[in-house]
């Protein structure tokens, strides 16, 4: 079976400052991407970003990125210089080269910045 | 990108109705999926909608309970039949043009059932 796994159900940081987000997943197989999408209280999901993990260099996006560290299976969100607008639920989500682009999140953790 | 038009945008039902909920793209898709979000929960798989077939639904989802329909490459539809409480939920239409890609989500029904 392939899981996701988030450890922190909530997490708070004040703006302008940096916070890690958890996220550990098992799976069997080689192939496979990994994904951040957040989700404000419109219920819009929006990638934030993604990685590959045959690739060994770790994604970034502007002020997010990632820790990508395979043997652990493990691939945290740093989010830097947080902003108010980063106050969302993240999800952390994988899909195998044979699921065919089906989607497994994780639990989710809610992120509130504060003023 | 995909701009995923999702109708409608939330409905309160009574028990035992159904209701459909389409998913219109504005551009041809390879894969669509819908997917199910309970109150303060993740997103789970319903089924993969399959273009001009049958779709190929999740452990613990069935046809008669979800029936969906693809017609073509840019439009789905997922009905919640005989529903009861336990059906409320955000239902997420999600799209995708190649594999390995991001996916796209359209903005979700928040369906709420009395």
């Amino acid at each position: 079976a392939q899981t996701v796994t988030q450890s922190q159900p909530e997490m708070s940081v004040q703006e302008a400052e940096t916070v890690t987000l958890s996220c550990t997943y098992d799976t069997s197989e080689s192939n496979y991407y990994l994904f951040w999408y957040k989700q404000p209280p419109s219920r819009q999901m929006i990638l934030v970003i993604r990685q590959e993990a045959y690739k060994q260099q770790n994604a970034t996006e502007n002020r997010f990125s990632v820790n990508f560290q395979k043997a652990a299976k493990s691939f945290s969100l740093k989010i830097s210089d947080s902003q108010l607008g980063d106050t969302a639920m993240y999800f952390c989500a994988f899909m195998t080269e044979t699921s065919g682009s089906r989607l497994t999140f994780g639990e989710g953790t809610q992120l509130t910045v504060n003023p | 990108s995909a701009v995923i038009s999702q109708k409608p945008s939330r409905d309160i039902c009574q028990r035992g109705t159904s209701l459909t909920i389409q998913c219109q793209v504005d551009s041809q898709v390879t894969m669509m999926f819908w997917y199910r979000q309970q109150p303060g929960q993740s997103l789970t798989l319903i089924a993969t909608a399959n273009q001009g077939s049958e779709a190929t639904y999740e452990s613990g989802f069935v046809i008669d309970k979800f029936p969906i329909s693809r017609p073509n490459l840019t439009f789905s539809t997922l009905t919640v039949s005989n529903m009861s409480p336990e059906d409320s939920s955000i239902y997420l239409c999600s799209v995708g043009f190649l594999r390995g890609e991001k996916l796209f989500f359209g903005s979700g029904t928040q369906l709420s059932v009395l």
